[in-house]
This record gives structure tokens, C-alpha cells and sequence, in this order.
């Protein structure tokens, strides 16, 4: 199995800042990568999918890069509403994993 | 829109079975796959499988491929996922999602809890 290992587990930022986040998988994934955005009790949100893409209706302010077995997660002016748990996910070969997880919080 | 609703909360004995729907609408069923995934109390998601809208081929985790079944039904327009000897591992949040035809998944469910205690 593909193992993702995701850093860092959480994130203390201010509204303005830029973060970013990085996954790394155990092997080359070939840009099948996603970026998921989750809020407490809800449902796993699609950020971006092929490493770069943004999804539909997604701020601008995300960008994702990488490839082969490195990959990021950038947010170029934290908003209030961007204060969630992220996680990556391959989905080059099955099984699918995923990511622990960052949790980003208000510094 | 694309909505994918989920069942309530489950509390299950060890040794049960729980059977879990996901009722899909605002697109054509049968053009995609729905996977499970679930998510135990501090635990990262973990990929359970997923069941062709299609046709109802499954694909099943080795993790659970002894204890999971997966049926549809394409008239309901909804997916089931049954897991059978439930233990006190499996109290996890249980998600259906759809996957895109490129293989991430772009609609969740709102998710189901399954708690299993004695």
C-alpha cells in the first residue's frame, strides 16, 4: 500500500497569512493527488484534484503542486472560514490512503 | 445538485452487522462508482472499497474484504454498505462518496457513526 505522510499534523496561523501543507507518498503517484478541506460534522469537501486543479467554486487563494512523490498544499491569505482539518488522498492505485491530516487553527 | 445522504447514527453490539445506505441524486446513478471510507476516532481515513453504479461490481479492501458486503439498488438509486462481526475497532464515521471519472472522489455523504460497545 501507498503510505501518505502528511506535515504537519496542525497549524496555528493568523487571518492573512500564508500557509502551506505537504504530503509525501512512499511512491510515485503520478499527480493523482486530491486535497480535501473538512469542517467538525461535516462532510469532506474537494479542494483540488490532479495535484493542481481547483475544483469548482473553490477560492483562488488555494493552490496545490507537486509531483512524483511530493506534493503541496498552499493558501495564499488565510480567511476565517479556511480554519478546518485538510487532508490528502492518492488515488493512483488502490487501495486509496490518505493522509493524517492538519488541523489548521486561529493563532 | 449532486447530494449523497446518509443514514443516522448506529449502535451496535460485538458480533453484529450494520447496514448502512447512501442515497444518491442529481446526477445519473449508473455513470459512477461509490466508495466507503471511514474514519475512527483519531485515526486517519481508511479506504473500505467501492460497488459500480453500472453494474454493481465490487472492489473490496483486503482489510475487510471477509466481513463487507456492498449491494445497489439502481431503482432506489441507493448504495448499501453491510459490515458484519463488528468489533469495538470498527466505531468509526462511515462515508460514501463519488468518485469522478478522473478517481478522486467529488461528492461526499454527511456520514454515518457507528458506535460498537457491549
Amino acid at each position: 500500500d501507498i503510505q501518505m505522510t502528511q506535515s504537519p499534523p496542525s497549524l496555528s496561523a493568523s487571518v492573512g497569512d500564508r500557509v502551506t501543507i505537504t504530503c509525501r507518498a512512499t511512491q510515485d503517484i503520478r499527480n493523482s493527488l486530491a486535497w480535501y478541506q473538512q469542517k467538525p460534522g461535516k462532510a469532506p469537501r474537494l479542494l483540488l484534484f490532479a495535484a493542481s486543479r481547483l475544483d469548482d467554486g473553490v477560492p483562488s487563494r488555494f493552490s496545490g503542486s507537486g509531483s512524483g512523490t511530493d506534493y503541496t498544499l498552499t493558501i495564499s491569505s488565510l480567511q476565517p472560514e479556511d480554519f478546518a482539518l485538510y487532508f490528502c488522498h492518492q488515488y493512483s492505485v488502490v487501495p486509496y490512503t490518505f493522509g493524517q491530516g492538519t488541523r489548521l487553527e486561529i493563532k | 445538485q449532486v447530494q449523497l445522504v446518509q443514514s443516522g447514527a448506529e449502535v451496535k453490539k460485538p458480533g453484529a452487522s450494520v447496514k448502512i445506505p447512501c442515497r444518491a441524486s442529481g446526477y445519473s446513478f449508473t455513470n459512477y462508482a461509490l466508495h466507503w471510507v471511514r474514519q475512527a476516532p483519531g485515526q486517519r481515513l481508511e479506504w473500505v472499497g467501492w460497488v459500480s453504479g453500472a453494474n454493481g461490481n465490487t472492489r473490496y479492501s483486503q482489510k475487510f474484504q471477509d466481513r463487507v458486503t456492498f449491494t445497489r439498488d439502481t431503482s432506489a438509486t441507493t448504495v448499501y454498505m453491510e459490515l458484519s462481526s463488528l468489533r469495538s475497532e470498527d466505531t468509526a464515521i462511515y462515508y460514501c462518496a463519488r468518485r469522478a471519472l478522473a478517481g478522486y472522489f467529488d461528492y461526499w455523504g454527511q456520514g454515518t457513526l457507528v458506535t460498537v460497545s457491549s
